[in-house]
């Protein structure tokens, strides 16, 4: 398994502004994602995070909107830009776990972000 | 439309007992589909895989079932224990996605001491 930290953990943001979430394994690993959970739901994929190129969006979600950056394989960062108070979720990363026929992911704690 | 259902947004039973969860998924093919525990204020946590040409697995207290044909997965903990209740989210793998899951809306399960 891998253990996964995120910072920061929570942030209560003005409309406007960006926020910039952390994303950090203690082991290298090819496949990060990031989620979106809003309250009371089950969880979104944003997109995956790819090593050396760009990451690859899901339907509804735009780079512009969700930049994101993986300059290395421990660590990948998540802005969240020009927030509106719909942006208010709980964004998740995680990571596959290595190996062929293993498929389960190991998720960070989660950044919980409110904007007012 | 493509569609994952989790029975019951709540689930209440009795310690001891065996807690049984449903999902049923429309208009998908799924490799493989994960069961995920979710507390509040952590990101979920793996408990079991099964694939799609498995009928049953099983770890400690915990069997998962996968039927295809009913696109359906049943989740049993058997010997229920308060320290069980928490959400628990099914997860597709689809073909040709990249590791990438499709979760389920989550069943919330309290066990009652």
């Amino acid at each position: 398994s891998a253990v996964i930290s995120q910072k920061p953990s929570r942030d209560i943001c003005q409309r406007g502004t960006s926020l910039t979430i952390q994303c950090q394994v203690d082991s290298q690993v090819t496949m990060m994602f990031w989620y979106r959970q809003q309250p009371g739901q089950s969880l979104t994929l944003i997109a995956t995070a790819n090593q050396g190129s760009e990451a690859t969006y899901e339907s509804g979600f735009v780079i512009d909107k969700f930049p994101i950056s993986r300059p290395n394989l421990t660590f990948s960062t998540l802005t969240v830009s020009n927030m509106s108070p719909e942006d208010s979720s709980i964004y998740l990363c995680s990571v596959g776990a290595s190996g062929h026929s293993t498929f389960e992911q190991y998720f960070g704690p989660g950044t919980r972000l409110t904007v007012t | 439309s493509q569609k994952i259902e989790q029975n019951s947004e709540a689930l209440n039973i009795q310690e001891g007992k065996t807690a049984t969860l449903t999902c049923n998924y429309t208009n998908y093919s799924p490799a493989y589909l994960q069961w995920y525990r979710q507390d509040p204020g952590r990101g979920p946590v793996f408990l079991l895989l099964i694939r799609e040409n498995e009928k049953e697995k099983r770890k400690e207290r915990l069997k998962v079932t996968f039927d295809t044909t009913l696109k359906q997965s049943l989740f049993h903990i058997t010997a229920s224990q308060p320290a069980d209740s928490a959400t628990y989210l099914c997860a597709l793998g689809l073909r040709g996605s990249a590791r990438q899951l499709t979760f389920g809306s989550g069943t919330q399960l309290t066990v009652l001491p």
